[in-house]
């Protein structure tokens, strides 16, 4: 079960949008529609900001937003706010024999 | 509102084993599936486990298969993780999470987390 590739790093200014990509394979991102990106704040348990490539949990602003190409997925953050500061986790379900995987995780800092 | 609490952790010795409950509230238990995903400190997340609402489908980590089993209680609402066989690479915060196929396999809420420390 190997781990989805995450830049370890991203930073943008308040007000600028910044991308992070997710990298998978063609068995897990490549093959279903069910990527998900979750914010962890410093000492605090994940949430999820993105579900199902695409999709924003009720509360998530719409200032963050998703989308995939081929074995790779991408979150994107526009008008960023200091509070986005966090790190960002991507998953993807990858079939009952890797049913599901975790990117390394990307460390967003608001300059 | 849902509420996830975790229970059970703490400091145990390599070879052992630990039992981590996790309370569920806020939501109908029954029919959500329910996951474990850990994180070491300082790194990223991991799934460990999941089960389905009904326990028919079990499914775990190559990390943990053979030593690990979740399990659950509908009528308690509490879902479980028995730890055999510990390992130091083991320690981690473990969070219980809610999800499933029927959420896209997105974790929609997550519990505070339970350290478990294995060491010496």
């Amino acid at each position: 079960q190997s781990a989805l590739t995450q830049p370890p790093s991203a930073s943008g200014s308040p007000g600028q949008s910044v991308t992070i990509s997710c990298t998978g394979t063609s068995s897990d991102v490549g093959a279903y529609n069910y990527v998900s990106w979750y914010q962890q704040q410093p000492g605090k348990a994940p949430k999820l900001m993105i579900f199902e490539v695409n999709k924003r949990p009720s509360g998530v602003p719409d200032r963050f937003s998703g989308s995939k190409s081929g074995n790779t997925a991408s979150l994107t953050v526009s008008g960023l706010q200091v509070e986005d500061e966090a790190d960002y986790y991507c998953s993807s379900y990858g079939s009952d024999n890797n049913y599901l995987v975790f990117g390394g995780g990307t460390s967003l800092t608001v300059l | 509102e849902v509420h996830l609490l975790e229970s059970g952790g703490g400091l145990v010795q390599p070879g052992k084993s630990l039992r981590l409950s996790c309370a569920a509230s806020g939501f109908t238990f029954s029919v959500s599936a329910m996951g474990w995903v850990r994180q070491a400190p300082g790194k990223g997340l991991e799934w460990v486990s999941c089960i389905s609402y009904n326990s028919v489908f079990k499914f775990y980590a190559d990390s943990v298969k053979g030593r690990f089993t979740i399990s659950r209680d509908n009528s308690e609402s509490m879902v479980y993780l028995q730890m055999n066989a510990l390992r130091a690479e083991d320690t981690a915060v473990y969070y219980c999470a809610k999800g499933g196929l029927m959420t896209g396999y997105a974790y929609t809420d997550w519990g505070q987390g339970s350290l478990v420390t294995v060491s010496s």
